[in-house]
C-alpha cells in the first residue's frame, strides 16, 4: 500500500538552511504536499508540487522532487524560531476522490 | 481569510460514553476529510466525503464512529462508546475537489481525552 516516511528530528542552528527529507511508495502520486503544525494546533498548508515538477519555490521554502527516487525534500532558507514545528509530508493521487497520506512527521528544533 | 472551523476545540469523556465533534468546511468546498492524528504520528484518515457522499470510510471503525454531511456542508463524527484508545486530535480539512485545486485547508482540531 502507500506510504509515506519522513525522519523524526532535525535541529539546525538559527540562520542556517534546513533540509527535511521524505520518500513515498506510490508511483501514481500526483500531489506532494508540506505541512506545518506547532504545538496544539491543526495543519498549516505550506507548499505542494505536481509530480510533473522537479522544484517548486516560494520565498524561504524550496521544494525539490526526485520523482524517479520518489523523494521529496524541503528546504527551509535563513531559519528561524518561529520554524519550530513538526513538517508533515504527505502525498494525494491524481483522483480528485484519492485521499491524502501523511507521513509521520519530523520535529524541527532551532539552535541558538 | 476562510477557515474550517471545528467545534469544540477540547473535550474531555468518560469511556462508554457517546461523544461529538462538529466541522464546517470553507463554503464551496465539496471535499471534506475527517483525520485522526494520535500524539507523535502523522494524521490518519478516517472519512472522506465528497459533497453529501462517502467516499472512503476504509479506515473508520464502524462499529463505534459514525460520520454524516447531510446536506454536502458541515458534518459530524461520532464515537459511541468511547475508549481509552480514541484519545486523540480529531482534524477536519476541507478541499475545492476538483483536479486543478487539491489542497486540503486543516481546522485547528478537537483534542479528545477518554478517561
Amino acid at each position: 500500500g502507500e506510504d509515506v516516511e519522513q525522519s523524526l528530528f532535525l535541529s539546525v542552528r538559527e540562520g542556517d538552511s534546513s533540509v527535511i527529507n521524505c520518500t513515498y511508495t506510490d508511483s501514481s502520486s500526483t500531489y506532494l504536499y508540506w505541512y506545518k503544525q506547532e504545538p496544539g494546533a491543526g495543519l498549516q498548508l505550506l507548499t505542494y508540487i505536481f509530480s510533473n515538477m522537479d522544484m517548486k519555490q516560494d520565498q524561504r521554502l524550496t521544494v525539490l522532487l526526485n520523482k524517479k527516487d520518489k523523494h521529496l525534500s524541503l528546504r527551509i532558507a535563513d531559519t528561524q524560531t518561529g520554524d519550530s514545528a513538526i513538517y508533515f509530508c504527505a502525498e494525494k493521487g491524481y483522483s480528485s476522490a484519492s485521499k491524502i497520506i501523511f507521513g509521520s512527521g519530523t520535529r524541527l528544533s532551532i539552535r541558538p | 481569510e476562510a477557515e474550517v472551523a471545528q467545534s469544540p476545540r477540547y473535550k474531555i469523556t468518560e469511556k462508554s460514553q457517546a461523544v461529538a465533534f462538529w466541522c464546517d468546511p470553507i463554503s464551496g468546498h465539496a471535499t471534506l476529510y475527517w483525520y485522526r492524528q494520535i500524539l507523535g504520528q502523522g494524521p490518519e484518515l478516517l472519512v472522506q466525503f465528497q459533497d453529501e457522499s462517502v467516499v472512503d470510510d476504509s479506515q473508520l471503525p464502524k462499529d463505534r464512529f459514525s460520520a454524516e454531511r447531510l446536506k454536502g456542508v458541515d458534518s459530524t463524527l461520532k464515537i459511541q462508546p468511547a475508549e481509552l484508545g480514541d484519545s486523540a486530535m480529531y482534524l477536519c480539512a476541507s478541499s475545492l475537489g476538483t483536479l486543478k485545486n487539491t489542497e486540503a485547508f486543516f481546522g485547528q482540531g478537537t483534542r479528545l481525552t477518554v478517561v
